[in-house]
């Protein structure tokens, strides 16, 4: 089955160290990947995709991410955490499989609660 | 201001009742989108429209309905039949139905059944 996986409910980091949240996915295929973050009681932003191209994928806020097809991951990264970077994260892939209406719809993680401290 | 506005932002429905929430867009995109999000799980689409007076079931579209009679709007019925329907509720759109092209979030409506 086509899935993606976010290992981590949560991730705690200071303020000012760098910071990784994790993501993995199984589709057969070329994978078209994407993050986006929610803030409390908000819609999804989208902050980077992967679809083809150089492995590092550089995005809004600073963030950064890395595919890496051999491991099937795509980890978001950012240098310096900052502390309105506390949100709720959510790595999505394609599915290749395609709906009847011909659309191939985003997989999304359950989510990974990043929490950035002073 | 270009984005997507979704009404109420909370909406309480009695058992047995039908309830509709609004989504409207003026990125001039040609695809929508419903999602359902639940604590600790990740999203998951109720029903996609890619073009004006087209739209189709996703993986949970039981106990829903839509229509796109305008290319901006794109609403979504609860009806009685959907026996778990507290959740937040996520209407996005993208500029066509093409599956590289980032998705655009409005701010979500909470549904509580009382």
């Amino acid at each position: 089955a086509q899935s993606v996986a976010q290992p981590e409910d949560q991730v705690n980091v200071a303020e000012g160290n760098p910071l990784t949240v994790k993501c993995t996915y199984s589709v057969s295929g070329n994978p078209y990947l994407f993050w986006y973050v929610q803030y409390p009681n908000r819609g999804l932003q989208f902050l980077l995709k992967y679809i083809t191209g150089d492995n590092l994928v550089k995005g809004s806020y600073g963030f950064e991410a890395e595919f890496n097809k051999s491991q099937t991951s795509f980890h978001l990264k950012k240098p310096s955490a900052l502390v309105s970077d506390s949100a709720l994260y959510f790595c999505a892939v394609r599915d290749t499989i395609m709906f009847s209406g011909g659309y191939n719809k985003l997989i999304f993680g359950a989510g990974t609660r990043l929490a950035v401290h002073p | 201001d270009g984005g997507i506005t979704q009404s109420p932002k909370y909406l309480f429905r009695k058992e047995g009742q039908n309830v509709t929430l609004s989504c409207e867009q003026n990125l001039n995109h040609d695809a929508m989108y419903w999602y359902r999000q639940d604590p600790g799980q990740g999203l998951r689409l109720i029903y996609y429209s890619q073009i004006v007076n087209d739209f189709q079931k996703g993986d949970i579209a039981e106990g829903y309905s839509v229509s796109r009679e305008k290319k901006e709007s794109f609403p979504l019925t609860v009806t009685s039949a959907q026996k778990n329907p507290t959740a937040f509720y996520l209407c996005a759109s993208t500029l066509n139905g093409d599956s590289y092209n980032e998705q655009f979030f409005g701010p979500g409506t909470r549904l509580t059944v009382l």
